[in-house]
């Protein structure tokens, strides 16, 4: 069955640091990938997503995603951590083989410090 | 604007009681949604449609019930067979072509006491 590790529930950075959230996958199909953001007491917004073409990605408030086959691996980075980026990140993916269902890794919260 | 909607944001209930999570989208997606969410576990998936008059079943069912008698509309009953109802949930929809990107409402806190 179709799996999502998210390394780290919680990630701390300085404002201005690098972000780096870790997401592998499982599956032996190319998926559908996908990061979301949640701000407490909000729903899920997407961030951004892998379908097929360039490996690497680049979504909303100016995060990436870098999409690696071999390394079954679709980690989140943002060259410079604002304060407001300090919220839950859930990585996901599409099985193409079981329709419409995503399969979400547990989450990891990004702290952000001044 | 397009969306989903999810009322109340808040729910408060007596233990014992059925309580009903309405969710509602104007996306006309055919597929919809309804999370758990518990701190630390990420979502688990309660029950899914992608045709009305059809639903399944999915990690977490025991304790809920749904319907889906209109594409807009896929409310959420949490019974008083549900062991631990209090949570945050969410409720997503999505079209049944790929990439199968879902959209999410803003969420309902149920609080049962």
């Amino acid at each position: 069955a179709q799996s999502v590790t998210q390394l780290g529930s919680h990630v701390s950075v300085s404002e201005g640091a690098l972000v780096l959230l870790r997401c592998n996958y499982s599956s032996s199909v190319p998926p559908y990938l996908f990061w979301y953001v949640q701000y407490p007491n909000q729903g899920l917004q997407l961030l951004l997503k892998y379908t097929t073409g360039a490996t690497l990605v680049k979504g909303i408030n100016g995060f990436e995603a870098e999409f690696k086959k071999s390394e079954t691996s679709f980690h989140l980075t943002k060259p410079s951590a604002h304060m407001s980026d300090a919220a839950e990140y859930f990585c996901a993916v599409s099985d193409k083989r079981a329709g419409t269902a995503l399969i979400f890794g547990k989450g990891t919260t990004l702290s952000v410090s001044s | 604007d397009g969306g989903i909607t999810q009322s109340p944001k808040y729910l408060f209930r007596k233990e014992g009681q059925n309580v009903t999570l309405s969710c509602e989208q104007n996306l006309n997606h055919d597929a919809m949604y309804w999370y758990r969410q518990d701190p630390g576990q990420g979502l688990r998936l309660i029950y899914y449609s992608q045709i009305v008059n059809d639903f399944q079943k999915g990690d977490i069912a025991e304790g809920y019930s749904v319907s889906r008698e209109k594409k807009e509309s896929f409310p959420l009953t949490v019974t008083s067979a549900q062991k631990n109802p209090t949570a945050f949930y969410l409720c997503a929809s999505s079209s049944m072509g790929p990439p199968y990107e879902q959209y999410f409402g803003p969420g309902t806190r149920l609080t049962v006491t």
